[in-house]
């Protein structure tokens, strides 16, 4: 099993629908949460970080952390055209600073 | 700078010749991390720097790669007798810290340096 898995999509949401994504990480152990935006062909840019359980809001973005069963989500309100991209989502390895990432879910917002 | 840099932004080279990518992270950012990203795969941990600590190598695929960060800041990550599976982007990015807590995680990426091994 790998460390961090999320299903590849592509997931397709018409314009103004809520986007779902969700992640699944292999230990109990991990404390941080990472959710990365990357556009076809540019480098990874943070969306959202979150450490404790339930939900963090940051305008469209909701971010949602259950430790006991190992998943984190984000979800995507009022999608927009915009949003379309791959969706990464990472992990600090214990006390480690590096992260272990996802495959990343591919979103595609549809006008 | 305003955020990481990296060069060159385009590299093609031949098999069996060495390549150096450059990375300056943004100032005063202690730690530096390599990553690489072949063509529709997710990222691939390399190897990370933090301050004046030994190194975490674990993610160098061989022994025909290697980094190295001067002084602190810039980092170069070399690759010798390249070979046609090393054709992908590699990224680079840097983060704060701060002490041993949570401020300062976010790591922050350059534009990467895209590899062609012909």
């Amino acid at each position: 099993q790998k460390e961090v898995e999320q299903n590849s999509g592509p997931l397709s949401v018409p314009e103004g629908a809520i986007a779902s994504l969700n992640c699944t990480y292999s230990d109990r152990v991990s404390q941080s949460f990472f959710w990365y935006r990357q556009y076809s062909g540019k480098s990874p840019e943070l969306i959202m970080s979150i450490y404790s359980n339930g939900d963090k809001e940051d305008g469209r973005f909701t971010a949602q952390l259950n430790k006991a069963s190992q998943y984190v989500s984000l979800l995507i309100r009022d999608s927009q055209p915009s949003d379309s991209a791959t969706y990464l989502c990472a992990k600090r390895a214990g006390n480690n600073r590096k992260l272990i990432w996802g495959l990343g879910t591919s979103l595609a917002v549809n006008p | 700078g305003a955020g990481v840099s990296q060069s060159p932004s385009n590299k093609v080279t031949e098999k069996g010749k060495d390549v150096e990518l450059r990375c300056d992270p943004i100032s005063g950012h202690t730690a530096l991390y390599w990553y690489r990203q072949s063509l529709g795969q997710g990222l691939e941990f390399l190897i990370y720097f933090q301050g004046n600590s030994a190194p975490d190598k674990s993610g160098l695929p061989s022994d025909r790669f290697s980094a190295e960060r001067t002084g602190g800041s810039v980092s170069t990550l070399t690759i010798q007798r390249t070979q046609q599976e090393d054709s992908a982007v590699y990224l680079c990015a840097s983060s704060l810290v701060l002490g041993g807590r949570r401020v300062g995680e976010t790591q922050y990426f350059g534009p990467g340096t895209r590899l062609l091994v012909l």
